[in-house]
């Protein structure tokens, strides 16, 4: 089946550690997002990326980073410069970019700092 | 103030009533979603509609560009359909998803 893996689904990392986020698609979809989603806010957008080899920032980058070296995989890296990485981050693809196709979304991944 | 807005933020219904969940944007948009999260926190599309009406089993979405609303549906709800939704607007500036903070909705047998 088709569809969206988020791995982990919880993680909990130290101060001062790096943690990476693991998302991976087979739905063939050249457009994939991170979103982050903090309770009693609407989803917020890290990165995202309409085709390999580029992203582009979105609402709240700082402190994360990303790459697209294959259009399957789009991994997020929660560096040691995030202020407050305590959330829930969601990763989504749709077929192409413009955010006018249907979105589909993985589990979500639940990071918390201790 | 938020440029998407959703009411009511929560919502407890009996099985069987018919819902509706509000969705106010104050920005231009190309598309609107209405998504589905779980508890678990997984996230599904119900809808993406520009104009009109759409309706999917017990579902309807509807939007009024001019009005600038969008309107989630549910008749006969079933417990099943506890979940949060949330509606998401294409437009403002970047033509970026704008999402609202979701509706909590529990339905009670």
């Amino acid at each position: 089946d088709g569809g969206i893996t988020q791995s982990p689904k919880y993680l909990f990392r130290k101060e001062g550690q790096n943690v990476t986020l693991s998302c991976e698609q087979n739905l063939n979809h050249d457009a994939m997002y991170w979103y982050r989603q903090d309770p009693g806010q609407g989803l917020r957008l890290i990165y995202y990326s309409q085709i390999v080899n580029d992203f582009q920032k979105g609402d709240i980058a700082e402190g994360y980073s990303v790459s697209r070296e294959k259009k399957e995989s789009f991994p997020l890296t929660v560096t040691s410069a995030q202020k407050n990485p305590t959330a829930f981050y969601l990763c989504a693809s749709s077929i192409s970019g413009g955010d006018t196709g249907e979105l589909f979304f993985g589990e979500g991944s639940r990071l918390t700092v201790l | 103030k938020n440029e998407v807005e959703q009411s009511p933020q929560n919502l407890t219904a009996q099985e069987g009533e018919f819902i509706t969940i509000n969705c106010s944007y104050s920005v231009g948009i190309s598309a609107l979603h209405w998504l589905q999260q779980h508890p678990g926190g997984g996230i599904v599309s119900l809808f993406m509609l520009s104009s009109g009406k759409k309706k999917h089993g017990r579902l309807i979405a509807t939007i009024n560009i001019q009005e600038k609303h969008s309107s989630l549906h549910i008749t006969a709800s079933h417990p099943r359909d506890s979940a949060v939704y949330i509606c998401a607007a294409v437009g403002g500036a970047t033509n970026k998803l704008i999402f609202g903070t979701g509706t909590l909705l529990a339905v009670q047998p």
